[in-house]
């Protein structure tokens, strides 16, 4: 089944420890990106990466760091999570050649810093 | 201002009704244009895509794009209790550019 994978779907950490959302897509696609989902304000870009070794910041990267070392594979990693990071995140994936950039999303990590 | 708007409030219609969604954008780029169905607990998945402007249909959904008034509407016919979710509007500017510009989402709630 094709599908895009987050681990963990739900976590609870305090403020300044380390952690790491991983994502994972078996779709081949070349395209990978991270999002972040608040209420009243809608879904926002955190970073992409359009190919392995190739990765770039969306519109809130703050505090977050990516990297794309292998195709199928799309870490989040938060060095020293704050409170202002509890959010809904998701990673999706597509592929820019299919027409219409369809994004396939994964079912979404739900992150609370304490 | 933000590139699009989806006023965010709520919309409750009894089962059967007509649901019409909308957002507006400022960015005359915009030539792709989609609409992703959110259940709770799930990621977005794509409901419907238009390029340009124009009508769509697939079912009980129709997508219009007026491209002119930076415009575009979601319509629901027959609304049933299994389209209660959340419908995000997303655009973007060209063919395989995956940098979608999302509204903030309406929560739709079909009542029985």
């Amino acid at each position: 089944e094709a599908q895009v994978t987050q681990n963990p779907r739900y976590l609870i950490t305090v403020t300044g420890k380390k952690l790491t959302v991983t994502c994972s897509q078996n779709m081949n696609h070349e395209y990978m990106s991270w999002y972040r989902q608040d209420p009243g304000l809608g879904l926002r870009q955190i970073y992409y990466s359009m190919n392995v070794e190739v990765t770039d910041k969306g519109d809130v990267p703050e505090g977050y760091k990516v990297s794309r070392k292998e195709k199928r594979n799309f870490p989040l990693i938060l060095e020293s999570p704050s409170p202002n990071q509890t959010s809904l995140y998701f990673c999706a994936s597509s592929s820019p050649t299919v027409n219409t950039g369809e994004l396939f999303f994964g079912e979404g990590s739900r992150l609370t810093v304490l | 201002q933000k590139e699009v708007e989806q006023d965010p409030g709520p919309l409750s219609v009894p089962e059967g009704a007509i649901v019409s969604l909308n957002c507006t954008y400022s960015n005359s780029a915009f030539q792709y244009f989609m609409w992703y169905r959110q259940y709770s607990r799930k990621g977005p998945e794509l409901l419907m895509y238009t390029y340009s402007s124009g009508n769509k249909e697939d079912g009980r959904f129709t997508a219009q794009v007026d491209k002119s008034s930076k415009y575009i509407s979601l319509f629901i016919r027959d609304s049933q209790p299994s389209d209660s979710a959340t419908y995000l509007c997303a655009m973007s500017v060209m063919y395989g550019n995956n940098r979608l510009a999302f509204g903030k989402g309406n929560q739709v709630v079909v009542i029985p």
